[in-house]
């Protein structure tokens, strides 16, 4: 059983370069979420979807998209990559919001 | 904005020794969840609290939850190397999104 799986594992990216983060579940879970770590801030949350078709924002959405055509895909888009963004990122699933997480092992992300 | 505080933010014992984490808020959580999270890994389930006043036990970590359902604790005893790791609180929201509100985490070192 996969559980979460996100790649890529690592990336470096430029100033103003695009790139998905693909996210996979295979337990069924409506609730998929997005998680950025941030030395001595916890996780925040970017954006969260509670079944297919249906996203909407988390604490700091601003500068990602996201879509939800089906169950068991949640990709974050980072349109134009800013320095702020490098962080260590995470998706998460659970069959209800508010219900225990079910985590990946995280993209780390590097923006120069 | 629902806000979680957790201290300390870093703790550094020698194995044998007792501590305690603390997670407070001024909101009021539907639930409250712990995690551990090893490097390079996403953060795992230890345990979710419901009811207020509810105490939990995994082996030698409690956990306890607010009469109020604003804030949590963990205490571990007899704190071994296996303990080490960072540990995240997470409250669920009472409204329809049950979005979960992380704390910024303890960083939690056992010397031997």
């Amino acid at each position: 059983n996969a559980g979460v799986t996100q790649t890529p594992k690592f990336q470096v990216l430029k100033t103003g370069q695009s790139m998905t983060l693909q996210c996979a579940q295979d337990m069924n879970h409506e609730y998929m979420s997005w998680y950025r770590q941030d030395p001595g801030m916890g996780l925040r949350l970017i954006h969260y979807s509670v079944g297919a078709g249906i996203t909407d924002q988390g604490e700091v959405p601003n500068g990602y998209n996201v879509s939800r055509s089906t169950t068991e895909d949640f990709p974050l888009r980072l349109l134009s990559a800013a320095p702020s963004q490098t962080s260590v990122y995470f998706c998460a699933s659970s069959y209800y919001g508010g219900q225990p997480q079910h985590f990946g092992d995280g993209t780390r992300l590097s923006i120069l | 904005t629902q806000l979680l505080e957790q201290s300390p933010q870093f703790l550094s014992i020698q194995e044998g020794e007792n501590l305690t984490v603390y997670c407070n808020s001024s909101s009021v959580f539907s639930s409250l969840q712990w995690y551990r999270q090893e490097p390079g890994e996403g953060p795992v389930l230890l345990v979710t609290v419901v009811t207020g006043g509810e105490v939990k036990k995994l082996k030698r970590l409690t956990f306890q939850f607010g009469d109020a359902r604003k804030d949590s604790s963990l205490h571990i005893t007899a704190a071994q190397p296996g303990d080490t790791g960072l540990y995240l609180c997470a409250g669920a929201g009472m409204d329809s999104s049950y979005k979960l509100i992380f704390g910024s985490g303890t960083r939690l070192l056992v010397r031997p």
